[in-house]
């Protein structure tokens, strides 16, 4: 069974630019979780996506946006890129199954540098 | 507030010896914690994940315990290898959110074994 697929794995871009992550989870999963990571902040929750839904939101500004499509493939927008937005970008998928003890598993992450 | 604190941020061990790493947590209420490991420029990967009712679990060479009165963790790595060099975190979910939409996370213990 394939794991939860990050692209792509780095990114280099310019302060202003817009990028856009994508992830595709483990298949049979529905949800799907984006994190940022920095060695500052540690990992930082920015939003969860469930059938096609946003069912959860961390404390971000509005730059960060994302998406949830049918096949539960999903994408994160960063508009008006920021200096301090430079990170490792991680996906994590779980089955959402009514036990809590469901796990989330990890994509190897995207590393956004902006400069 | 909802946090997780991690001790000690980092340590340094030789090989083969043993070492602890400890978790407290002040979420509430409490639904599951997890221990990762996180090897440098990858994405985490789940070493336990415990309930409520489990006081200890094992997976290989890690053991991790949970005591909910007193909201500590603890994850022991026995007979540590060079492999183990990661960093690992410790996650709290909170009791009523969806499996990854409100993961509070340590800052994590950065681990290094050296030969």
């Amino acid at each position: 069974k394939a794991g939860v697929t990050q692209t792509p794995r780095y990114l280099i871009k310019t302060r202003g630019q817009q990028v856009t992550l994508s992830c595709s989870p483990i298949s049979g999963h529905r949800s799907v979780s984006w994190y940022q990571q920095t060695p500052g902040q540690g990992l930082q929750f920015l939003f969860e996506y469930f059938s096609e839904t946003q069912r959860n939101k961390g404390n971000f500004p509005g730059r960060f946006s994302g998406r949830q499509f049918s096949n539960s493939r999903s994408e994160m927008n960063v508009s008006t890129l920021e200096l301090g937005d430079s990170a490792l970008y991680l996906c994590a998928s779980s089955p959402d199954r009514q036990n809590r003890g469901d796990e989330a598993f990890f994509g190897q992450g995207t590393r956004l540098t902006v400069v | 507030k909802n946090q997780v604190e991690q001790s000690p941020q980092s340590l340094i061990i030789l090989e083969g010896k043993n070492c602890t790493l400890q978790c407290n947590y002040t979420v509430s209420p409490f639904s599951n914690l997890r221990w990762y490991k996180q090897d440098t420029g990858r994405g985490p990967v789940s070493l336990t994940i415990m309930t409520f009712s489990e006081n200890t679990k094992s997976n290989g060479r890690y053991t991790a315990t949970l005591d909910a009165d007193t909201k500590q963790s603890s994850l022991h790595i026995t007979a540590s290898q060079l492999s183990d060099s990661a960093s690992y975190i410790c996650v709290v979910s909170a009791h009523g959110s969806s499996n990854t939409g409100k993961l509070i996370f340590g800052q994590g213990t950065t681990l290094q074994v050296k030969p």
